[in-house]
């Protein structure tokens, strides 16, 4: 049971490369996460989905795209990558909503240079 | 829109010391209150949760109150000890019969002084 991977861990882009991190969780859960995590600013969220085929905004969802296709992974795409995306990210899921503990993934370092 | 605020952003204090967190949420329709654990280059861990129909949780050394008039909640952590230094995340959850509205504070830097 390793929980909630994420992949890749590092990454440097250039302002204007795409590219996907991905999460995936052995746990069954229905509820993912996307969330970004900058100096002073706590966790904000980017995108959620509450079930396989569904997607919703959260805080912080504009330069950023999001599928999930299959129950157990969750994408996170940055189409044009900007200097403003440098962020550690992080992944999470829970069995469902509210009341259910969130567990979260190691964290990606991006940065956009 | 919602928030929860966070107090302090920094705090240190003297191992053996007690420190607390303080968390001010403003949906009156939160019923959730987890707090997390982060070290650094660590992901947040969760460490102590209280739901909106209790006023008291203690596990060990930490504690967490809720005050849902006031609407505001505390992590005590009693006793502390070099392994306590972190940062320390509080949330506020709000439930609807098909998401949920998470939203977390901006974080409190906790240093233990040996």
């Amino acid at each position: 049971n390793a929980g909630v991977t994420q992949t890749p861990k590092f990454r440097v882009l250039k302002t204007g490369q795409s590219m996907t991190l991905l999460c995936a969780q052995d746990m069954n859960h229905e509820y993912m996460y996307w969330y970004r995590q900058d100096p002073g600013m706590g966790l904000r969220l980017i995108h959620y989905s509450v079930g396989e085929g569904t997607t919703a905004k959260g805080e912080v969802p504009d330069g950023y795209n999001v599928s999930r296709l299959k129950k157990q992974n969750f994408l996170l795409g940055l189409e044009s990558a900007a200097p403003s995306q440098t962020s550690v990210y992080f992944c999470a899921s829970s069995y469902k909503g509210s009341g259910n503990t969130i567990y979260f993934g190691e964290g990606s370092w991006l940065t956009v240079v | 829109g919602e928030n929860v605020e966070q107090h302090p952003s920094t705090l240190s204090v003297q191992e053996g010391d007690s420190a607390v967190i303080k968390c001010t949420y403003s949906d009156s329709a939160s019923n959730y209150f987890p707090w997390y654990k982060q070290e650094l280059g660590k992901r947040p861990q969760l460490i102590i949760d209280i739901r909106s129909n209790v006023g008291e949780k203690k596990d060990q050394r930490i504690a967490v109150t809720l005050n849902k008039t006031a609407k505001h909640f505390s992590l005590h952590i009693t006793e502390t000890q070099p392994e306590d230094s972190a940062v320390y995340f509080c949330a506020a959850i709000t439930g609807y019969s098909s998401a949920s509205k998470i939203i977390f504070g901006s974080g409190t830097r906790l240093s233990i002084r040996p």
